[in-house]
C-alpha cells in the first residue's frame, strides 16, 4: 500500500543552522501538508499547499519557514534559522482528491536544536 | 474557529476491558471527525472516520465511534482492549471542504494492564 515517506527519521542541529525536512507524499494525491508535535503536546498545524503554493498557514509558520515542492514528487520544510523551540517532531501529511481531510501521515522526522 | 477537547490525559485499563475515549469539538458546521493512534516513535494511523451518513462508523483494529451532533461529541470505544492498544490517541475535527487542516485534541494515553 502506498505511503508517505520522511526523511531524515532524526535530524540533530544546532541553532542558528538551516535544515530542510524531506517528505514524498503519496503519488495521487494533490494537498500535501506539514504539523509539528512538540514533545508531550498535540499536533499543531502549520502549513497545507495545493497547485503548487500555500494554501493556509498558522501563526507557527512565520518567516523563518518554507515550503516547497521542487520536483513534483518532493516536498520539502525548510526552517532557515532554527530556535530551541523548533525542536519537536515533524509530520508531513497528504490527501487524495475526492476524499476530502483523510490524510495520510508519514512517519514524522525528529528534530532536535541543541 | 474549530477545536477539540480530549478530557482524559491519561487512562488506564486492564486487558479484556472495553474502553471509551472521550472527544468533544466545537465547530461551526457538520464537521470531518477523525480518531488517529500513535505508537511511541511513530507516526499519526487513521483508525476511522465520520463525515456523514450513519453516525456510528467501524474503525480498523475492532474500533467505533459515536459522532452525537447534539453533544459535540465523536467518543471511541472498544468492546475489549488488547495490550497491544497501548498507545496515544488523537481526536481531529476538520473543516468540510477539500483541502482543509486538522485540528487535533491534545490525546489521551492509554495505558493497558495485563
Amino acid at each position: 500500500e502506498p505511503e508517505v515517506t520522511q526523511t531524515p527519521s532524526h535530524q540533530v542541529t544546532q541553532m542558528g543552522q538551516e535544515v530542510i525536512l524531506r517528505c514524498v507524499p503519496i503519488s495521487n494525491h494533490l494537498y500535501f501538508y506539514w504539523y509539528r508535535q512538540i514533545l508531550g503536546q498535540k499536533v499543531e498545524f502549520l502549513v497545507s499547499f495545493y497547485n503548487n503554493e500555500i494554501s493556509e498557514k498558522s501563526e507557527i509558520f512565520d518567516d523563518q519557514f518554507s515550503v516547497e515542492r521542487p520536483d513534483g514528487s518532493n516536498f520539502t520544510l525548510k526552517i532557515r534559522s532554527t530556535k530551541l523551540e523548533d525542536s519537536a517532531m515533524y509530520f508531513c501529511a497528504s490527501i487524495k482528491m475526492g476524499r476530502e481531510n483523510e490524510q495520510f501521515f508519514g512517519p514524522g522526522t525528529r528534530l532536535t536544536v541543541l | 474557529a474549530q477545536s477539540v477537547t480530549q478530557p482524559d490525559i491519561h487512562i488506564t485499563v486492564s486487558e479484556g476491558a472495553s474502553l471509551e475515549l472521550r472527544c468533544n469539538y466545537s465547530y461551526g458546521a457538520t464537521p470531518y471527525l477523525f480518531w488517529y493512534v500513535q505508537s511511541p516513535g511513530q507516526g499519526l494511523q487513521l483508525l476511522l472516520k465520520y463525515f456523514s451518513g450513519d453516525t456510528l462508523v467501524q474503525g480498523i483494529k475492532g474500533f467505533e465511534a459515536e459522532f452525537k451532533r447534539s453533544q459535540s461529541s465523536f467518543n471511541l470505544r472498544k468492546p475489549s482492549v488488547h495490550w497491544s492498544d497501548a498507545a496515544e490517541y488523537f481526536c481531529a475535527v476538520g473543516a468540510t471542504g477539500g483541502g482543509n487542516k486538522l485540528t487535533f485534541g491534545t490525546g489521551t494515553q492509554l495505558k493497558v494492564e495485563l
